[in-house]
């Protein structure tokens, strides 16, 4: 039971190129979120989908699109990465449509150069 | 705006000892907290949670008091071990899923 699988691990971008980090779980969850974790801070959220076909903005959704592709999967995509998204990104999920993030994947670390 | 934020960024216990690890939060409106662990290179793990019609609520080994007169959060950890040095982390919402988190205490185990 692998719970919420994030890839990549690790990336490096420079300024302006674009990328989409995956998530998928294996749980049949109805929510799923994406987090970003900066240094010496709480999670802040990005995107949000309650259930499938629905996506909401959260905190902080400037720079991002998110899809929610299937009940499994929600990615998130920087069309044009600047260097102030360079940040740890969670992705999480919740059983109860709309309910609390109660798994975590283990993160994509990202810097853009 | 709103905030919450944890008493202390560090907390260094004995092993064996009793952990108290606190947090404030400032939006009396708050209905529902959530406490998470987070190891180091990994993401957070939900530990325990307790809602605003409660005082206080237990799990295994840790348990969590809320004071809501004075907006106070704490998670207490019995018999510290070394599989608990991590970050903790509250966070608060208000009737929906958009939590709001502290910054988070890091806790380290002497053995």
């Amino acid at each position: 039971n692998a719970g919420v699988t994030q890839t990549p691990k690790f990336q490096v971008l420079k300024t302006g190129q674009s990328m989409t980090l995956q998530c998928a779980q294996d749980m049949n969850h109805n929510s799923m979120y994406w987090y970003r974790q900066d240094p010496g801070m709480g999670l802040r959220l990005i995107y949000y989908s309650a259930s499938e076909g629905t996506t909401d903005k959260g905190e902080v959704p400037n720079g991002y699109n998110v899809s929610r592709l299937n009940k499994r999967e929600f990615s998130l995509r920087l069309e044009s990465a600047a260097p102030s998204q360079t940040s740890v990104y969670f992705c999480a999920s919740s059983v109860k449509e709309g309910g609390q993030p109660q798994h975590f994947g283990d993160g994509t670390r990202l810097s853009i150069l | 705006g709103e905030s919450v934020g944890l008493h202390l960024p560090t907390l260094s216990v004995q092993e064996g000892d009793n952990s108290i690890i606190n947090c404030a939060y400032s939006n009396s409106a708050s209905d529902y907290f959530i406490w998470y662990k987070q190891e180091s290179g990994k993401g957070p793990q939900f530990i325990i949670d307790i809602r605003s019609n409660m005082d206080k609520r237990q799990g295994q080994r840790v348990t969590v008091l809320l004071n809501k007169t004075v907006k106070h959060l704490s998670l207490q950890i019995a018999a510290t071990q070394p599989g608990d040095s991590a970050v903790y982390f509250c966070a608060e919402t208000v009737g929906d899923y958009k939590l709001s988190f502290g910054a988070g205490t890091t806790v380290t185990v002497r053995a």
